[in-house]
């Protein structure tokens, strides 16, 4: 029931097309969705976060669609390019109750030029 | 400073050896959380501090680690009895509150066991 699991494993998209990313979680009581973005050696930084209250949030290229009846969220980066080639993760987490967060296993996105 | 630092960037230790892994948070950031991550995969949560307490420390995976922030800002994981299973990065990373918020991450910790 804690598990984000994230699709697909690798990807792989021509510079200037569309990147899409997608996680499904269990836990209904999760109400906060970042995504992280990790490049090699580094730490993940946050990317965009959504809550279950919005069904789209946009930020630049980079868009989170959340359907909470389907417990699914997904990123789509536009106009992909080759220094958006990294790792992404999608995670979960509640705001009470405690503060665990939950991570899918990545996918790792490659912009080819 | 300007953001999570970690020392050492990199520690080699041989099985059965105790090991100390230290995150510097943002200053100000009252909340701090070490994870995992092992190669090809997400960060896995072990502990989480709201100022000097352990708040949620379900993800410790056995008693051999133990993690203290005594004055709410440094903090150290601590890994007592090595095994080789232990090899994987230490991230740390802290948020402003503690709620439902970015967490900022330092580089990690490259621990190797032999």
């Amino acid at each position: 029931q804690q598990q984000v699991k994230q699709s697909p494993q690798s990807l792989i998209v021509q510079k200037g097309g569309i990147s899409i990313i997608n996680c499904a979680y269990e836990n209904t009581a999760f109400d906060y969705f970042p995504w992280y973005q990790q490049f090699p050696g580094k730490g993940p930084a946050l990317l965009i976060a959504i809550r279950p209250d919005v069904s789209e949030k946009k930020e630049g290229r980079f868009t989170i669609s959340f359907n909470k009846s389907a417990k699914q969220f997904s990123l789509h980066i536009m106009d992909s390019q080759p220094g958006d080639s990294a790792t992404y993760f999608c995670a979960a987490s509640k705001g009470t109750g405690g503060f665990k967060t939950i991570f899918g296993a990545g996918t790792r996105l490659f912009v080819k030029a | 400073g300007a953001g999570v630092s970690q020392t050492p960037s990199n520690k080699v230790t041989e099985k059965g050896k105790y090991v100390e892994l230290r995150c510097d948070p943002i200053s100000g950031h009252t909340a701090l959380y070490w994870y995992r991550q092992s190669l090809g995969q997400g960060p896995e949560f072990l502990i989480y501090f709201q100022g000097t307490g352990a708040a949620d420390d379900s993800g410790l995976p056995n008693d051999r680690f133990f993690a203290v922030r005594p004055e709410g800002s440094v903090s150290t994981l601590k890994i007592q009895r090595t095994e080789r299973g232990d090899s994987a990065v230490y991230l740390c990373a802290s948020s402003l509150n503690g709620l439902a918020e970015a967490q900022y991450f330092g580089p990690g910790t490259r621990l190797l066991v032999l």
